[in-house]
């Protein structure tokens, strides 16, 4: 079956790089999207279409993808980016969507 | 300004129906296919049901395939959610968005919550 697999989380200092992974076996096929999403609040989009940073998205985050896998990269980890990340694709047919489990980003 | 508006959420018991709807503004409603998503408390995102730009082509998740109908109002510029046959397990946010497949932008409204319980 189609799905996104994530680590739960993810711990960094202020000012490192944060990597965070996406695995499935449809991310060949079809566009990778990340959000953050802070307690309380929507999902946010931080990254479409697999490396695309929509308006407003600060340089720091970044994406990239290989093979089944693909990658949010935060560079110059700030406390404000402390968040649940979360990536969504759709399946091998492109009519469902589908999302990862989530990661805890942890500033430390 | 793009706005997306969920109503309707409440607390409702294990058996009941509720109807959600999402009033959506500042952007092509009609030409757009339209998602619900949901949250359980403490839980991960989890997709519901999409409709298509007609209503010409619906389809839902297994979790709640039977039990939940998506429909939407091109006039209107609103989406909808009929919950029927609620459970516990159905517990969680639910937000409406925008198109989530192979778009370079994605709307999300702010969600409603909706709570089974006696």
């Amino acid at each position: 079956s189609d799905e996104l697999t994530q680590p739960p989380s993810v711990s960094v200092s202020p000012g490192q790089s944060a990597s965070i992974t996406c695995s499935g076996d449809a991310l060949p096929k079809q566009y990778a999207y990340w959000y953050q999403q802070k307690p309380g609040q929507a999902p946010f989009l931080v990254i479409s279409r697999d490396n695309e940073r929509p308006s407003g998205i600060p340089e720091r985050f970044s994406g990239s993808t290989s093979g089944t896998t693909v990658t949010l990269t935060i560079s110059g980890v700030q406390a404000e980016d402390e968040a649940d990340y979360y990536c969504q694709s759709a399946d091998s047919t492109g009519a469902f969507v589908i999302f990862g489990g989530g990661t805890k980003l942890t500033v430390l | 300004e793009v706005q997306l508006v969920e109503s309707g959420g409440g607390l409702v018991k294990p058996g009941g129906s509720l109807r959600l709807s999402c009033a959506v503004s500042g952007f092509t409603f009609s030409g757009t296919t339209m998602n619900w998503v949901r949250q359980a408390p403490g839980r991960g995102l989890e997709w519901v049901a999409s409709i298509s730009r007609s209503g010409s082509h619906i389809f839902y998740a297994d979790s709640i395939k039977g039990r939940f109908t998506i429909s939407r109002d091109n006039a209107k510029h609103s989406l909808y959610l009929q919950l029927n046959s609620l459970r516990a397990e159905d517990t969680a946010v639910y937000y409406c968005a925008s198109d989530l497949i192979a778009v370079a932008v994605t709307y999300w409204g702010q969600g409603t919550p909706v709570t089974v319980s006696s």
